[in-house]
């Protein structure tokens, strides 16, 4: 089965640059998009098709898909930009597919 | 705006079952389809499959097949998950979202459903 694996945490200071990297076999032949979730809240979708932001997402939201890895980076990163993101792809045999989450922290 | 409003939490004894309501609006519901996500306590999102809003065709998951029902109802704009012969590890919020085919991504989810399945 397909699987997408993210690491488990990542620290950035305020203003700073945040990446979450999302790594699947050949992700970069599919759609990657990724979905931001603060605490006891829905997930929200933050990027789609590797680079898209839908409405209302900040400009400092931005995605990358190239190869086995796509990035989901945050520019200028705020206390709001605190929570999981989850990377998500589809695949012939999974079908839709979560990446394992990566907690991150604003210190 | 585009809405998925869900039924509220549930407690469950074992081996009962549960059905869970999805209920859209703010869009045209046959256009995109809706899609089932399950989170356990503390843990990631994991995809259970998804339901076909002009065929009420379903596609399952590894893993939620069997005891994991994806429905349409009478109701109009509504989706179902119902979840027979309930164990505690079916603890967990279940969440509905909307599917965009060209996406390859959902692009809004419900509130999510609290199920509790203790004794």
């Amino acid at each position: 089965s397909y699987e997408l694996t993210q690491p488990p945490s990542v620290s950035v200071s305020p203003g700073q640059t945040a990446s979450i990297t999302c790594s699947g076999d050949k992700l970069g032949d599919k759609y990657a998009s990724w979905h931001q979730q603060k605490p006891g809240q829905s997930p929200v979708l933050v990027i789609y098709q590797d680079t898209k932001r839908p409405s209302g997402i900040p400009e400092r939201f931005s995605g990358s898909n190239s190869g086995n890895t796509a990035t989901l980076t945050i520019s200028g990163t705020q206390a709001m930009d605190e929570g999981d993101y989850y990377c998500q792809a589809w695949d012939s045999s999974t079908h839709y597919v979560f990446g394992t989450g990566t907690k991150v922290t604003v210190l | 705006q585009v809405q998925l409003v869900q039924s509220g939490s549930e407690l469950k004894k074992p081996g009962a079952s549960v059905k869970v309501s999805c209920k859209a609006s703010g869009y045209t519901f046959t256009t995109y389809t809706i899609h089932w996500v399950r989170q356990a306590p503390g843990q990631g999102l994991e995809w259970m499959g998804w339901i076909s809003t002009n065929t009420g065709n379903p596609t399952y998951a590894q893993g939620f097949t069997g005891r994991f029902v994806f429905s349409l109802g009478t109701s109009v704009s509504t989706a179902y998950l119902q979840i027979s012969s309930l164990k505690a590890e079916d603890t967990a919020v279940y969440y509905c979202a909307r599917g965009v085919s060209a996406y390859d991504a959902v692009d809004f989810w419900g509130q999510g459903t609290m199920v509790t399945v203790s004794s």
